[in-house]
């Protein structure tokens, strides 16, 4: 069955870089795209960014010039990588993917807190 | 970007009882294809959200029959029907129109 599971540091200094991981499997990143939400603590959600199948990307342009997402097809892994993280930043951080193209997140990891402080 | 604006619940809704809940969108999420991209999710506490309705009125696969999504172009109501302890926790709205895909700001359900 489709699974997606983020892993990552849990705390990082502010001004430092968040490097996040998303292992998926029971489906190919070839053929579906795979997008990044965030929920700091007690509050709503945002939307970051999406990798689709062919490999190309569009980001939350709140967080464009800090975002990068990247994946590793032969390993079934979608990366995060934001710098100059802040004190806002500390959040539950989402995988998501959709079941039919264009019709909401159907699939979503756990979630991981990343919490950024000194 | 698109606002997406959620209306409140007079809480607590007595079990039993239905509940509607209310968004509106900026902008309107009819494409030219005749979809309506707009989503309902319910996040339970401690859990990820889960898709309830998309494309304004179709439930997602496993979602009881108690919820149902309407409305026009902006204009979108959720309605619970018959409101259960397991309904409890937040529902958002989202709309998948254009980026950024932006969510409202959400609706707390609470059962009496």
């Amino acid at each position: 069955q489709v699974q997606l599971k983020e892993s990552g540091p849990g705390l990082v200094q502010p001004s430092e870089t968040l490097s996040l991981t998303c292992t998926v499997s029971g489906f190919s990143l070839t053929s579906n795209s795979v997008h990044w939400v965030r929920q700091p603590p007690g509050k709503g959600l945002e939307w970051m960014g999406i990798i689709r199948s062919g490999g190309s990307t569009d980001y939350n342009s709140a967080l464009k010039s800090r975002l990068s997402i990247s994946r590793d097809t032969s390993k079934s892994q979608v990366f995060l990588k934001m710098n100059s993280l802040q004190t806002e930043d500390t959040a539950i951080y989402y995988c998501t993917r959709s079941f039919i193209p264009n019709s909401g997140f159907a699939y979503w990891g756990q979630g991981t807190l990343v919490t950024v402080s000194s | 970007d698109i606002v997406m604006t959620q209306g409140a619940l007079p809480n607590p809704v007595p079990s039993g009882e239905s509940a509607s809940i209310t968004c509106q969108s900026s902008k309107s999420l009819l494409h030219s294809n005749g979809k309506t991209y707009l989503n309902w999710y319910l996040q339970r506490p401690g859990q990820s959200p889960q898709l309830l309705i998309y494309w304004m009125s179709t439930r997602a696969s496993g979602v009881s029959d108690r919820f149902s999504g309407s409305g026009s172009g902006t204009d979108f109501t959720l309605k619970i029907s018959s409101v259960e302890a397991e309904d409890v926790g937040v529902y958002y709205c989202q709309q998948f129109l254009e980026y950024p895909f932006t969510f409202g700001s959400g609706t707390k359900l609470e059962i009496k």
